[in-house]
């Protein structure tokens, strides 16, 4: 499995301002993504960052409002930019690797979430 | 295009009771699909996949789905609910469309509560 950390794990921070997530993979991976768990709500993909070209936002996602970077196959950032309390969420962080599931020993991709950035905005 | 529905955003069962979490998927290609379970105050922790295999797919910590192509359903049981299985539970689907590009969709989540 990989394991993967997210720095910080939570803030708050006040509207207007911006805040910087970083996420670390222990290995490299070719595809990471970002995630946003409203409260009480499910998982929504904010975009898909692969290393070398630009990231590739999901409907409703600018990168003007969520710059991202991915310099190498280990790393990534995501950006909340200009932020207000609608933004009050947490981002996940994922990656997808090839390994083989424990119980079933079958090969295939699969999809590993970091602990997640607990975000408030006042 | 694909989505999946949990039935029940909150369920409650006694400790040593069988747990049962629905969820139906629509899916316009072959699925894949997942369930994942959540602790407070954590990531997301993959349970169980079904990949095309055998359709009865057993999980860690007890847990384990039947896919039903039929009923285009997944539901994730478990024999006997452990004080330790509250948490909060979402089911996703996946369209793989091969190199590792395929995009999870997750339902709204079911959140596990267990009564001693």
């Amino acid at each position: 499995s990989a394991v993967i950390s997210q720095k910080p794990s939570r803030d708050i921070c006040q509207r207007g301002t911006s805040l910087t997530i970083q996420c670390q993979v222990d290995s490299q991976v070719t595809m990471m993504f970002w995630y946003r768990q409203q409260p009480g709500q499910s998982l929504t993909l904010i975009a898909t960052a692969n290393q070398g070209s630009e990231a590739t936002y999901e409907s409703g996602f600018v990168i003007d409002k969520f710059p991202i970077s991915r310099p190498n196959l280990t790393f990534s950032t995501l950006t909340v930019s200009n932020m207000s309390p609608e933004d009050s969420s947490i981002y996940l962080c994922s990656c997808t690797r090839r390994g083989r599931f424990p119980t079933s020993g079958v090969h295939s991709y699969e999809q590993y979430f970091g602990p997640g950035t607990r975000l408030t905005v006042t | 295009a694909q989505s999946v529905t949990q039935l029940g955003s909150h369920v409650s069962v006694s400790e040593g009771a069988l747990v049962l979490l629905r969820c139906n998927y629509s899916s316009s290609v072959p699925p894949y699909l997942f369930w994942y379970v959540q602790y407070p105050n954590q990531g997301l922790q993959l349970l169980l996949k079904y990949t095309s295999a055998a359709t009865l797919v057993k999980g860690i910590n007890g847990f384990e789905a039947e896919f039903k192509k039929s009923e285009t359903s997944f539901h994730l049981t478990k024999p006997s609910a452990h004080m330790s299985d509250a948490a909060e539970y979402f089911c996703a689907v996946s369209a793989y469309s091969g190199a590792g590009s395929y995009q999870l969709t997750f339902g709204k989540g079911t959140k596990l509560s267990v009564i001693p």
